[in-house]
């Protein structure tokens, strides 16, 4: 079974510029993640989506970046216009909740985008 | 605001010496994962501990979840250079919510 695919892999862009990472999750998870990591920090949430619909996006710095799961299977990461700050990798995660007397859940990443904003 | 706090931050020990890291917080977790990255990687899940009091073994892996549920530990026996790398915990805040840890940084030297 293929894992969490991430688009692309680096990217380099100058601050104003426009940047869309890409998130393939694993087939059939719901729940789909987006975290960040900036250097010299922990890896942070950013939003969470159950198939298209946004459940929690109380992660996201600012109205710069926008998060999209059209169709419930891959979902995007618009970062419009990029800043300095925004440099990080950006790590996407599925998963799908197991249920039984307690349930939880186990997320699995992708290899993440390191962005770069020069 | 809720932290994990991971202990110690950077550690380096000889092949076959035993090590144990650290991930502590005043706050209560639903679940708790341990993960494992390599550089260029994302975290690779290890272990999910979801009861207080819970220990889960793999291979020379042992990890416990807290009593109430507020910390955990990871135990390695007889460390091996393919154990190096950045150990991760997080812990669910609720069921779909993972806080991350600081991180510990492992080298184990041949």
């Amino acid at each position: 079974e293929a894992g969490v695919t991430q688009f692309p892999s680096h990217s380099v862009i100058e601050k104003g510029q426009t940047v869309t990472l890409r998130c393939d999750p694993i087939s059939g998870h719901d729940n789909l993640y987006w975290y960040r990591r900036v250097m010299g920090k922990e890896i942070k949430f950013l939003l969470h989506f159950v198939k298209e619909s946004k459940q929690d996006e109380s992660g996201m710095p600012n109205n710069r970046f926008l998060a999209e799961r059209t169709g419930g299977t891959y979902s995007t990461l618009k970062v419009q216009p990029a800043e300095l700050e925004d440099s990080g990798v950006y790590f996407c995660a599925s998963s799908q909740i197991r249920v039984g007397i307690l349930s939880y859940n186990e997320q699995f990443f992708g290899p993440g985008t390191r962005l770069t904003v020069l | 605001t809720q932290l994990l706090e991971q202990s110690p931050q950077f550690l380096s020990i000889q092949e076959g010496e035993n090590l144990t890291v650290y991930c502590n917080s005043s706050s209560v977790f639903s679940s708790l994962q341990w993960y494992r990255q390599e550089p260029g990687e994302g975290p690779v899940l290890l272990v999910t501990v979801v009861t207080g009091g819970e220990v889960k073994k793999l291979k020379r892996l042992t990890f416990q979840f807290g009593d109430a549920r507020k910390d955990s530990s990871l135990h390695i026996t007889a460390a091996q250079t393919g154990d190096t790398g950045l150990y991760l915990c997080a812990g669910a805040s609720g069921t779909y919510k993972y806080i991350f840890g600081t991180g510990t940084r492992l080298k184990v030297l041949a």
